[in-house]
């Protein structure tokens, strides 16, 4: 069975440029997740779809931050305009429904130059 | 207060040793609890649940203390392998989304 998929697996962009960042979940979860780690703190939470609703976006930074999850499949994040303090590594997360067991990509590193 | 803490190491331990970590939680409402392992530049994988009852997997052993609120993780027999960035996390209220510590680095060396 495939694992999570994220794409790209490293953006480098300057500052006040827009990236979009994928990831396709294991099939059938219905529950994906985006998590950020910046340089030296911890992993931290941004937001949870189920299927293509937003469950839960407390944790996004701000408005220049963007996701959607147009089918409840493949999810986006977009952010727009970067900034220096973006810069991080992007992970996403997906499981079963009722399930605290979730699954990580490999990330996408993002660094704002 | 950090909701999750860890002491972030590096804990260098030769090949064979026994070592612990322990990580602490400030919201008494989590109501579950987990290891994770991430190797460098690689994304968390799940090591293993914590239960009040204390759970093994062969050479990993968990606990989880309520009442003092701190999880514990013990490696027994350390192996080269075990080197990488042990993360606690924790679960509380609905969605399932996870509270990360920051990382303990265990090096295990010959």
């Amino acid at each position: 069975e495939a694992g999570v998929t994220q794409f790209p697996s490293h953006s480098v962009i300057e500052k006040g440029q827009t990236v979009t960042l994928r990831c396709d979940p294991i099939s059938g979860h219905d529950n994906l997740y985006w998590y950020r780690r910046v340089m030296g703190k911890e992993i931290k939470f941004l937001l949870h779809f189920v299927k293509e609703s937003k469950q839960d976006e407390s944790g996004m930074p701000n408005n220049r931050f963007l996701a959607e999850r147009t089918g409840g499949t493949y999810s986006t994040l977009k952010v727009q305009p970067a900034e220096l303090e973006d810069s991080g590594v992007y992970f996403c997360a997906s499981s079963q429904r009722g399930s605290e067991r979730g699954y990580f990509g490999p990330g996408t590193r993002l660094t704002v130059l | 207060r950090k909701e999750v803490e860890q002491d972030p190491g590096p804990f260098n331990v030769p090949e064979g040793a026994t070592v612990a970590f322990n990580c602490t939680y400030s919201n008494s409402a989590s109501q579950s609890f987990f290891w994770y392992r991430q190797d460098c530049r690689k994304e968390p994988k799940l090591l293993m649940s914590v239960y009040s009852s204390g759970n093994e997997d062969g050479r990993f052993t968990a606990q989880l203390n309520r009442a003092s609120q701190y999880i514990s993780l013990l490696i027994r027999d350390s192996k080269l392998s075990d080197s990488a960035t042990y993360l606690c996390a924790s679960i509380t209220g609905g969605g399932n989304k996870l509270t990360f510590g920051t990382g303990t680095q265990l090096k295990v060396e010959l």
